[in-house]
């Protein structure tokens, strides 16, 4: 199986901070990188997500940042919230025919008030 | 409302009792697939279904088994489930030029005694 390492496991940051959530991938094959957001208790929902084309990509306050040679991309909540307190996954994979999407193992976010 | 449904949402069960359980989406979605999660480990495919009769193996098959009969159901089965069965379970359901972009379900809780 491929890999997707994440990393932190778990993170805590101020309300108003920067939240920053790595992942790493192995096989260059994939061509689509998706974050997705988990509440308590609820299934995971696409939050935000990237093609290697590109280094960056905003919405709101989400970015993704996309660094091809290194096979890294990140995370970045910028002011971050309460509500924001979720668990975050970074997913790899390809738009081919049978090609699977690998999960890395997940942050745990907590915003502090 | 667009939405994936999973039943039950919590189960408990005894060794080698056959078991399933129910995914059914209201989107059309051609493309469907069954996850686990499991602490530290993320989410990990078990099958998938690119369309009505189409089923396939994702990374952890064994023990499981599921049918795509129609295009909106999608259930689980467990012929004879053991306790490293225990897990959450997601169904998620998307278009299949956009399998990027999956709907999750609720959620299955499934502990095996």
């Amino acid at each position: 199986q491929q890999q997707v390492k994440q990393s932190p496991q778990s993170l805590i940051v101020q309300k108003g901070g920067i939240s920053i959530i790595n992942c790493a991938y192995e096989n260059t094959a994939f061509d689509y990188f998706p974050w997705y957001q988990q509440f308590p208790g609820k299934g995971p929902a696409l939050l935000i997500a990237i093609r290697p084309d590109v280094s960056e990509k905003k919405e709101g306050r989400f970015t993704i940042s996309f660094n091809k040679s290194a096979k890294q991309f990140s995370l970045h909540i910028m002011d971050s919230q309460p509500g924001d307190s979720a668990t975050y996954f970074c997913a790899a994979g390809g738009s081919n025919y049978g090609q699977n999407f690998v999960f890395g193992p997940g942050t745990r976010l907590s915003v502090l008030p | 409302e667009a939405q994936v449904t999973q039943n039950p949402r919590y189960l408990i069960t005894v060794t080698g009792k056959k078991l399933t359980v129910t995914c059914s989406q209201n989107m059309n979605h051609e493309y469907m697939s069954w996850y686990r999660q499991d602490p530290g480990l993320g989410l990990r495919q078990i099958y998938y279904s690119m369309n009505v009769e189409v089923t396939d193996k994702g990374d952890v098959p064994e023990g499981y088994k599921v049918s795509r009969k129609e295009k909106r159901n999608f259930p689980l089965i467990l012929e004879s489930p053991s306790p490293n069965q225990t897990s959450l379970y997601f169904c998620a359901s998307s278009f299949a030029d956009r399998r990027t972009e999956a709907f999750f379900g609720q959620g299955t809780r499934l502990t095996v005694v």
